[in-house]
């Protein structure tokens, strides 16, 4: 079955220093999401993807974080300077449209940023 | 945006039924997705409605009304493993396949 790949799974940065989180989703999936998700909340979308175009990046704190898909396929999120607040799960998902699906996002398995 | 408000935590029984409920507050409704997400994971894919009524799936439903802003997904027959946290999501039509989520119900289901 395919999967939404990530990596790190977790990452444990001292405060200010560079993080990069990497997602290669499903093939053939066009749309790709970066999500925060804060222990007890719910998922908070940084950017959104179609191929290789942003979409959506209006919640991405600019000043510290970056996106990239170059290829239109794998994807990398970056910080720098890490701060103690971006301590948190950073899920990426992809999704398809083509023929009747939903659009369901399939999520990989995130990677977890603590910052010291 | 979307304002999308779901209770925090419930609490069950083995065996019992549990209805979470979800309303949202959208500017152009496209669809309405449930998600479990198991402590430390990745969230799942449970049910998807785009028209009024009743999606039944196994020993999940879901409902919506987008006249009243309104969702909620029913678990019947409880397991120890539905212990997980319940994520009501929104698509926004004026945003392409955006979605926007709650921040969760916490189910804890007990012998």
């Amino acid at each position: 079955e395919a999967e939404v790949a990530q990596s790190p799974r977790y990452k444990i940065t001292e405060k200010s220093q560079a993080v990069a989180f990497w997602c290669d989703p499903i093939s053939g999936h066009a749309t790709l999401y970066w999500y925060r998700q804060i222990l007890g909340q719910g998922p908070e979308l940084l950017v959104q993807f179609q191929d290789e175009s942003v979409v959506d990046d209006s919640q991405l704190p600019k000043d510290r974080f970056s996106a990239e898909r170059l290829k239109g396929v794998d994807s990398t999120l970056k910080i720098q300077p890490a701060e103690l607040g971006d301590s948190a799960m950073y899920l990426c998902a992809s999704s398809s449209r083509t023929g009747a699906n939903t659009g369901e996002l399939f999520f990989g398995e995130g990677s977890r940023l603590t910052v010291l | 945006g979307q304002n999308i408000d779901q209770p925090t935590e419930m609490t069950a029984t083995e065996g019992a039924i549990v209805q979470i409920n979800c309303t949202y507050q959208t500017s152009g409704f496209n669809g309405l997705f449930w998600y479990q997400q198991h402590a430390g994971e990745a969230p799942t894919f449970l049910s998807y409605n785009v028209l009024d009524g009743l999606e039944e799936k196994g020993r999940f439903s879901s409902f919506l009304s987008r006249s009243k802003g309104y969702s909620y997904l029913l678990l019947k027959e409880l397991q120890m493993k539905d212990s997980a946290s319940y994520l009501c999501a929104v698509r926004d039509r004026g945003n392409d396949y955006k979605l926007s989520f709650g921040a969760g119900t916490t189910v804890t289901v007990r012998a």
